[in-house]
């Protein structure tokens, strides 16, 4: 059965720190991974991975894939405020594209 | 305008109650799907629309009943629920079915007393 977990569940951090979220997951016919952010209710896109060793970045925000060791990371320098979300992490199930496996995410504070 | 709406954003109703939830995407997408959001559990898939047509019922109970009427709008019709069907419901668009790059809406936060 396809599985997705996510680590820590959740996180406080101060204002600058950086921060790295864990996913790790085990799916048959892996097609790529997916980062959500979730502030209040609608989940938006942060990153797309199917490449192993290729870093996406974003301002801050980066993440990369580990395809023989099945997990990928996000990482987060100079937190703010406005980080704090709920992240989560998906695979398509059995390599489906239209059914996406969410992790229970990593839930961010940053305080000040 | 965000890319996709939902109404309303909160829904309280008994058990016995017969409502609807709305979707609607701006985006031209082909692909629409319902999502449920329960605390401390991870997102679930229950329906999968493309181009109108159900391609994925995710042995959701009858209780539950989608429909799409078109491409830009999907409803999930809510009859004689219980009360652990309350929860955060999500929809969500992609340009299509092969595409796993979703679009979500800002869900209904559902509560059945």
């Amino acid at each position: 059965e396809d599985k997705v977990v996510q680590s820590p569940l959740s996180l406080v951090v101060h204002e600058g720190d950086t921060v790295t979220l864990n996913c790790s997951y085990e799916v048959t016919n892996f097609r790529s991974l997916l980062w959500y952010k979730q502030e209040k209710k609608a989940p938006t896109f942060l990153f797309m991975l199917t490449s192993s060793g290729i870093e996406k970045k974003s301002g801050r925000l980066s993440s990369i894939l580990d395809k023989k060791e099945l997990f990928s990371i996000l990482n987060i320098t100079a937190t703010q405020t406005g980080d704090s979300a709920v992240y989560l992490c998906a695979v398509p199930f059995a390599g489906t594209a239209s059914k996406l496996t969410f992790g229970t995410g990593t839930r961010l504070q940053v305080t000040l | 305008e965000t890319g996709v709406t939902q109404t309303p954003r909160h829904l309280v109703m008994g058990m016995t109650n017969k409502k609807s939830l709305k979707c609607e995407q701006h985006l031209g997408h082909n692909a629409m799907y319902w999502y449920k959001q329960s605390a401390k559990k991870p997102l679930e898939l229950m329906f999968v629309y493309s181009l109108e047509e159900r391609v994925e019922n995710n042995s959701v109970p009858s209780r539950f009943s989608p429909e799409c009427p078109n491409s830009s709008h999907l409803f999930l019709h809510l009859h004689t629920l219980q009360p652990e069907d309350s929860a955060l419901y999500l929809c969500a668009s992609s340009q299509d079915l092969g595409r796993e790059k979703l679009f979500f809406g800002s869900g209904t936060q559902l509560s059945v007393l």
